[in-house]
């Protein structure tokens, strides 16, 4: 069963400043999602990763994909407040042979404060 | 191209009680996912369906919960005798493919009393 871990689970960081959020998971997948999600509402999909050494850039986010060691990072660099939110990676799962559904990321609450 | 339509936004139930949630995918999406956050958690997946049919509902209680997505019409989630430990925001995807990007409507966030 694929489970996927994030950390950490908060964090808060001053504005300008840079960090990084893990996430792992436990079985082999094809694809990985980042999304961010807003108190009280939808998730907004970020990035979609697809093959190992991936890399793809947002304005001041950054996302890869290590395959290899089932491990992605999203880099935040010069933090800013609007950045302030819950920041869920998902990964798919296989089900007879194609990706059927995500498996969320327990999430990573940003705070950025000034 | 409207997004993924969720209603009702709220919807506020006794214990007991019937919950039906509605989910209308986006146009030209026919494959559908339902899922619920519990406060300050990530989200679980519950189903997977396709028009007609259930694919993988792995994720759904043995009991109580049901869900369809007739030919016609929207995508039903539908909790019976509700309980308080329903109380969560689900929400609905739906992508154009198995596999594809999902986009997530805005969630329904039931409260039971």
């Amino acid at each position: 069963e694929l489970k996927v871990e994030q950390n950490p689970l908060f964090l808060s960081m001053q504005e300008g400043k840079n960090y990084t959020i893990y996430c792992n998971y436990s079985t082999t997948s094809d694809r990985l999602y980042w999304y961010r999600q807003d108190p009280g509402k939808s998730l907004e999909s970020l990035f979609v990763l697809l093959s190992n050494g991936a890399v793809k850039q947002e304005g001041r986010l950054m996302a890869s994909l290590d395959t290899k060691a089932r491990l992605s990072t999203l880099h935040i660099t010069a933090a800013v407040h609007d950045l302030s939110a819950t920041y869920f990676c998902a990964v798919g799962s296989n089900y007879g042979g194609a990706t059927n559904k995500l498996i969320f990321g327990t999430g990573t609450l940003l705070a950025v404060q000034p | 191209n409207a997004g993924v339509m969720q209603n009702p936004r709220h919807l506020v139930r006794r214990r007991g009680q019937e919950a039906r949630l509605r989910c209308s995918p986006m146009k030209g999406h026919s494959h559908v996912y339902w899922y619920r956050q519990l406060p300050e958690e990530g989200l679980k997946f519950m189903v997977y369906l396709q028009k007609e049919n259930i694919i993988d509902e792995s994720g759904m209680p043995k009991e109580r919960f049901s869900a369809e997505f007739p030919k016609e019409g929207p995508s039903i989630l539908r909790i019976q005798q509700v309980v308080r430990g329903d109380s969560a925001a689900y929400f609905c995807a739906s992508s154009p493919s198995q596999g594809e990007k999902l986009f997530f409507g805005s969630g329904t966030q039931l409260s039971v009393l």
